[in-house]
């Protein structure tokens, strides 16, 4: 079965970067772009890009454009979500989720991430 | 690109049938059938419900159901059970390789 398992809460400063991982398993990973969606507390889902595994091909929000960075290996079939010059209002949970067309019926269980001085 | 537009809140009584709208433009909802819905329970990630508007992955009720006319898409779930007060977002692809959510829905059964 379809997992994705990334990796553990961060705490980081305002104008620090994080670097969330997220570990695919029970499919061959170049064959579906990887989403990233963040959830502030309290709030909706926000899309912020995709990467496809197979060429390292991404697309980001335009609101992230500039800030995020997102990278894979497939030799540990892991893609990496890297948001910098991190704020307050970046303080979210942070998800991994496969893609399939232009739904998301596999999700990561979150990253929660920290941004307080 | 802006978010799609949902109600903060919709309620029904258990059997009852509700309905939620999400309303977009001619550039993401009304351009594409790539509606999809997803159903989020506090502390947990989301669950695709519907996908291309109208289909059903497999493990979903069939209580859920899928539409949409013009630039807006809906999510109606009959016979509503006490495990379907949850958050419901949907989102739709939106031209240029990107996809958008609407701001969430909080469904209460009463």
């Amino acid at each position: 079965q379809v997992q994705l398992v990334q990796s553990g809460a961060e705490v980081k400063k305002p104008g620090a970067s994080v670097k969330v991982s997220c570990k695919a398993s029970g499919y061959t990973f170049s064959n579906y772009y990887m989403h990233w969606v963040r959830q502030a507390p309290g709030q909706g889902l926000e899309w912020m890009g995709w990467i496809n595994p197979n060429n390292g091909g991404t697309n980001y929000a335009q609101k992230f454009q500039g800030r995020v960075t997102m990278t894979r290996d497939t030799s540990i079939s892991t893609a990496y979500m890297d948001l910098s010059r991190l704020r307050s209002d970046d303080t979210a949970v942070y998800y991994c989720a496969r893609g399939k067309e232009w739904e998301l019926p596999h999700w990561g269980q979150g990253t929660l991430v920290t941004v307080s001085s | 690109q802006s978010a799609l537009t949902q109600p903060p809140s919709a309620s029904g009584s258990p059997g009852q049938s509700v309905t939620i709208s999400c309303t977009g433009t001619s550039t993401d909802v009304g351009g594409y059938n790539y509606v999809s819905w997803y159903q989020q329970h506090p502390g947990k990630a989301p669950k695709l419900m519907i996908y291309e508007v109208s289909k059903r992955p497999s493990g979903v009720p069939d209580r859920f159901s899928g539409s949409k006319s013009g630039d807006t898409a809906s999510l109606t779930v009959s016979g509503l059970q006490a495990e379907d007060e949850a958050d419901y977002y949907c989102t739709s692809y939106a031209g240029s390789n990107n996809l958008v959510f609407g701001g969430g829905t909080r469904l209460t059964v009463l």
